[in-house]
């Protein structure tokens, strides 16, 4: 059964980069095909699609972001990764890594999601 | 503000039959995008229940059924079980936009 596991700070300070990476198990990035994304959820708010990227290397963000968001993946280490710039306390929430359909952007429904890590932006 | 627009909560007693609605536009669910839903029960993470507007994963049971027509995409859930409570979500893509996007969500109580 394929495994998403998220991995990062929990508490940052506004203006700093966050950098979160998403170790996957019981299943290959390489090769097989499927998009790795990133959704994020604010404390008691709703879902918000973040980007994605295929094994090839391959990436849609989410324009909203203002090209604050670089998505990379190693396939080497079974791991992609997020990194967003100048974060602000609007970013506080709680970061979901997933895999997505396999084709962007007709079939890109997240079957399989890791349990999410809280990020707190505070000063 | 949601490009896709879902009822803040529906309700419904147990045994009964709920649908939850998601409202688009001629640039995500009208344009032809597929429309999948998600249960996320408050804790966890969000499970996908319908994919490609009207298809279970295998596991989910058959209480759960989608459909799409036009602009708007709506979940059904029959038989209501107390263990159906929990957050719904749409997710479509929108061209416009250029992104995937999400319903606001629906809190479904089973009173």
């Amino acid at each position: 059964q394929l495994q998403l596991q998220e991995s990062g700070p929990g508490l940052m300070k506004p203006s700093e980069t966050l950098s979160l990476t998403c170790t996957v198990s019981g299943g290959s990035i390489r090769g097989s095909g499927f998009y790795w994304g990133w959704v994020r959820q604010p404390p008691g708010k709703g879902l918000e699609w973040i980007g994605c990227i295929h094994y090839s290397g391959n990436t849609y963000d989410n324009p909203s972001l203002k090209s604050r968001v670089t998505i990379s993946v190693d396939t080497s280490q079974n791991q992609f990764s997020l990194k967003l710039s100048s974060v602000t306390a609007a970013d506080t929430a709680l970061y979901y890594c997933a895999r997505a359909g396999y084709s962007y952007p007709a079939r890109i429904e997240i079957e399989f999601w890791g349990q999410g890590t809280l990020v707190i932006v505070s000063s | 503000q949601s490009v896709l627009t879902q009822p803040p909560s529906v309700s419904g007693a147990p045994g009964q039959r709920v649908t939850i609605s998601c409202i688009g536009s001629s640039s995500n669910i009208g344009a032809g995008y597929d429309v999948h839903w998600y249960q996320q029960i408050p804790g966890t993470a969000p499970k996908l229940l319908i994919f490609g507007n009207t298809n279970r994963p295998s596991g989910v049971p058959d209480r759960f059924s989608g459909s799409k027509s036009g602009t708007s995409a709506s979940l059904a859930i029959t038989g209501l079980l107390t263990e159906d409570e929990a957050n719904y979500y749409c997710q479509s893509y929108d061209i416009s936009l250029s992104v995937v996007v999400f319903g606001g969500g629906t809190k479904l109580t089973v009173l």
